[in-house]
């Protein structure tokens, strides 16, 4: 079974700076999608981005990057020019080649302090 | 475009007593899950339907039931209700349930139970 570890519970960062948080998985499988959700404090679950195993280009959203290692099986995210909304809890997740189930890790809380 | 729409938002119900919950996948999405969501186990899978079968499952009691009509809504019942039931439960939905399909979830019921 697939497992996602988030080892940063909690992390804070000044406003326009950057952050990276954490997120590594296990599978035995080669061929798989790995998400970053947001989850602010009304609880909505919002995609932030996406990243396939096959892929070797990290993808990017505007202000949101992801380093995929694939060998290491590390997905981290990096926010660059944190803002105050920003500021949520957010999941590493795992979906395998097939098949809508996402095993999510535990999550890591982001304040963005002015 | 409307997105997931989960009904009711909030709910109240008493020990022993059972809960129905609805769900409106985005127009054109096929596939609606079901996640769990409490602080001790994080979010969890229930299960998934599509084109009113159910696809895949997760690892709860058969007291967690769902089902998906022919116009993809969804709804998941919980019978028996145990104080360890209260959570918000999370819908989610995407076109098919085939290979990296991109997952939307909506706002969550709130489940409480006394």
């Amino acid at each position: 079974a697939q497992t996602v570890t988030q080892s940063q519970p909690e992390m804070s960062v000044q406003e326009a700076e950057t952050v990276t948080l954490s997120c590594t998985y296990d599978t035995s499988e080669n061929n798989y999608y790995l998400f970053w959700y947001k989850q602010p404090p009304s609880r909505q679950m919002i995609l932030v981005i996406r990243q396939e195993a096959y892929k070797q280009q990290n993808a990017t959203e505007n202000r949101f990057s992801v380093n995929f290692q694939k060998a290491a099986k590390s997905f981290s995210l990096k926010i660059s020019d944190s803002q105050l909304g920003d500021t949520a809890m957010y999941f590493c997740a795992f979906m395998a080649q097939y098949g809508n189930k996402l095993v999510f890790g535990a999550g890591t809380i982001l304040r963005v302090k002015s | 475009k409307a997105g997931v729409t989960q009904t009711p938002r909030y709910l109240i119900k008493t020990r022993g007593q059972q809960v129905t919950l609805s769900c409106s996948p985005i127009s054109g999405h096929r596939s609606v899950s079901w996640y769990q969501q409490t602080p001790g186990q994080g979010l969890q899978f229930l299960f998934e339907y599509f084109s009113e079968t159910q696809r895949n499952k997760g690892n709860f009691p058969g007291r967690f039931s769902g089902r998906q009509f022919s116009n993809s809504r969804s709804e998941m019942n919980v019978s028996t209700l145990e104080l360890g039931d209260s959570a918000l439960y999370l819908c989610a939905s995407s076109l098919g349930t085939g290979s990296g399909n991109t997952i939307y979830f909506g706002e969550g019921s709130w489940l409480t139970v006394v």
